[in-house]
């Protein structure tokens, strides 16, 4: 079964720095595509980032370009999403996803809060 | 960048009626889009893929059609457990989603 499960979200200050983790099993980590997608509070839905397979190719939008970095551990089957300068609009539940182009398979996700 | 636009933002209907819902895209995004339930509280579920694709373990009242840019969801017959809100997804050129359709019982 597949499973996906973040961790590290919590309350941070604007212009902070927040890690986050997805730990995954039940699949072949290293053959997949990876993704965050994260949901603003009452919202709709936001892609974040996308790793390829090695880690090489890594994809934003505009939003978070500069600010967040995704990054994966093939060994550990771990997917990261480093935060820098948090605003308050990035306030959201985030989600790892495994990527086939298609966001398959979702972790029950994690909240951050950016606040003073 | 592909804007989606999604409608109706709301709907409600009845236990057995058929239900559509429908994206458009800015410009032409050929078979990748995608369907998307999320019930209250939960993370999002695969529906269906690239327009028509049934995603595993999906009931066969849900199906999928269109291309290029205007797009469907159908559920052929409503059933109390389909309350969620639904939103589409575009993975032609990055990852665009709907602004949401939140279906209720009437």
């Amino acid at each position: 079964e597949v499973q996906l499960v973040e961790s590290g979200g919590g309350l941070v200050q604007p212009g902070r720095s927040l890690k986050l983790s997805c730990a995954a099993s039940g699949f072949t980590f290293s053959n997949y595509y990876m993704a965050w997608v994260r949901q603003a509070p009452k919202k709709g839905l936001e892609w974040v980032a996308t790793i390829s397979t090695s880690g090489s190719r890594t994809y934003y939008p505009d939003s978070v370009k500069g600010r967040f970095t995704i990054s994966r551990d093939n060994a550990k089957s771990s997917l990261y999403l480093q935060m820098n300068s948090l605003k308050s609009e990035d306030t959201a539940t985030y989600y790892c996803a495994r990527s086939s182009g298609s966001f398959a398979y979702w972790g029950q996700g994690t909240l951050v809060t950016v606040s003073s | 960048d592909i804007q989606m636009t999604q409608s109706p933002s709301f709907l409600s209907a009845s236990v057995g009626d058929r239900v559509t819902i429908n994206c458009k895209a800015s410009q032409n995004i050929n078979k990748y889009l995608d369907w998307y339930q999320q019930k209250l509280g939960e993370a999002p579920k695969l529906l269906i893929y690239n327009t028509n694709s049934l995603h595993t373990g999906i009931p066969s009242r849900f199906s999928g059609s269109g291309s290029g840019t205007d797009f469907t969801l159908t559920i052929s017959s409503l059933q109390p457990e389909d309350v969620a809100t639904y939103f589409c997804l575009q993975h032609n050129s990055g990852n665009t989603f709907g602004a949401g359709t939140k279906l209720e019982l009437k």
